[in-house]
């Protein structure tokens, strides 16, 4: 059984703070791992992923992420946040199969 | 430029009418979904399409049916629908197996009255 588990849904931070945001997964076997971004009212936006390699991934408008086989994690961080970077982030985990599972999301709060 | 386009983007209907949401990709993408987003449940597979007429279930099929006839398009039916299936859906294509990249559509508000 493939889970999904973000432990915040809801982060408040102020512009220019920095954020991490906590994906915890468990599958069996390879897997992908990914983060996506929903703006209100918007589809979800791919940020970054991971499959093997550096387990430090970099994706768009300074956000990253870093993988740990060992907690089972795909924390997404960013160094300073802007107030743009309101919105609700999801995890997502897939493997050889087509199947990709979400998180229930993560709702970033930017104050100004 | 890389788009999935979904439609119609709201959409009122009363119980026991049938709803066609549509879905259209540019990318000629194999593999196309159907989720659909409620608050505090995150977004829950409906259906998964593999190609033109192969078509699987998701985690919550019932009550929903699906067309792919060509790649590009991917059509979610509601046949009778209930109030419980008010709701935002989202269609997703997906990339080759080397990328694993969902591209979402902007969504449809479906209200069932």
């Amino acid at each position: 059984t493939q889970t999904v588990s973000q432990s915040d849904a809801h982060v408040t931070v102020f512009e220019g703070d920095s954020v991490e945001l906590r994906c915890n997964y468990s599958y069996g076997g390879s897997i992908y791992l990914s983060w996506y971004i929903q703006h209100h009212g918007r589809g979800l936006q791919f940020l970054l992923k991971y499959y093997s390699g550096n387990p430090v991934v970099q994706g768009v408008n300074g956000f990253k992420a870093e993988f740990s086989k060992s907690d089972s994690s795909f924390h997404l961080r960013k160094a300073s946040v802007h107030w743009s970077d309101s919105a609700v982030y999801f995890c997502a985990v897939s493997g050889s199969n087509n199947r990709i599972f979400f998180g229930d999301g993560t709702q970033l709060v930017v104050k100004p | 430029d890389m788009k999935v386009t979904q439609m119609p983007r709201y959409l009122i209907k009363r119980m026991g009418e049938n709803v066609l949401l549509e879905c259209g990709q540019d990318m000629s993408h194999e593999t196309m979904y159907w989720y659909r987003q409620d608050p505090g449940l995150g977004l829950q597979l409906i259906y998964i399409s593999y190609d033109v007429d192969s078509n699987s279930e998701g985690d919550i099929p019932k009550g929903y049916r699906v067309s792919r006839k060509k790649r590009e398009h991917f059509s979610l039916i509601l046949d009778s629908a209930k109030t419980n299936q008010t709701s935002v859906y989202f269609c997703a294509s997906r990339g080759d197996s080397s990328q694993n990249t969902l591209y979402f559509g902007a969504g449809t508000r479906l209200s069932v009255l």
